[in-house]
């Protein structure tokens, strides 16, 4: 069972424009949502993480927003650059669980 | 600080032959983990240690695969014998109780 569904499944976005990928989960007991960036032949990488006290959450270029509600969150790269063009995973966990529960992923490709 | 250390990076076998991967994970880490990423997909857990025990190993397919981790440091991840299905990149990822999972850098094995 896919708890965790990703979309879109590639994504292709100019050089400056904004990058969004979206993710719902269906388990009300997730209470951590990570965003993971994996380049080829590397293991992911955490990007930025949120949990759902907040609606948003800011790093440098990279944004999650969280529909607790909707049980949907999203990752928003401004300014998107080459250097971002990788696989990007969202994943859910609960508290005390520690297992991550992944997204299909997202192939990024910024071109110029 | 160093790494998740995994070896061989890359592993050819034929099928019904044993294979066997290594990981070293960041020290004082004492949670461990691996994951199986099939082409295209999220990775999916197949056992977490908790220093030599291993906490959760639902979804480890215990027919062929196995694992250990001595010492509660090291581990290595079995499979006997190999099937054509098991071609995926072997994760492998550790962390301090309830925080972030780091990630290797995988093995990636090819069964012919």
């Amino acid at each position: 069972q896919q708890q965790v569904k990703q979309s879109p499944q590639s994504l292709i976005v100019q050089k400056g424009g904004i990058s969004i990928i979206n993710c719902a989960y269906e388990n009300t007991a997730f209470d951590y949502f990570p965003w993971y960036q994996q380049f080829p032949g590397k293991g992911p990488a955490l990007l930025i993480a949120i949990r759902p006290d907040v609606s948003e959450k800011k790093e440098g270029r990279f944004t999650i927003s969280f529909n607790k509600s909707a049980k949907q969150f999203s990752l928003h790269i401004m300014d998107s650059q080459p250097g971002d063009s990788a696989t990007y995973f969202c994943a859910a966990d609960s508290f005390g669980n520690e297992k991550l529960t992944f997204g299909t992923g997202t192939r990024l490709t910024i071109i110029p | 600080e160093a790494g998740v250390v995994q070896s061989p990076r890359y592993k050819i076998i034929e099928k019904k032959q044993p294979v066997a991967f290594w990981c070293n994970p960041i020290s004082g880490h004492n949670t461990l983990y691996w994951y199986r990423q099939n082409l295209g997909q999220g990775p999916e857990l197949l056992i977490r240690y908790e220093n030599e025990e291993a906490v959760d190993d639902s979804q480890l397919p215990k027919d062929r695969f196995s694992a250990e981790r001595l010492k509660g440091v090291d581990s290595t991840l079995k499979i006997q014998p190999a099937e054509l299905g098991d071609s995926a990149v072997y994760l492998c990822a550790s962390s301090r109780s309830g925080e972030t999972q780091y990630f290797g850098p995988g093995t990636r094995l090819l069964v012919l």
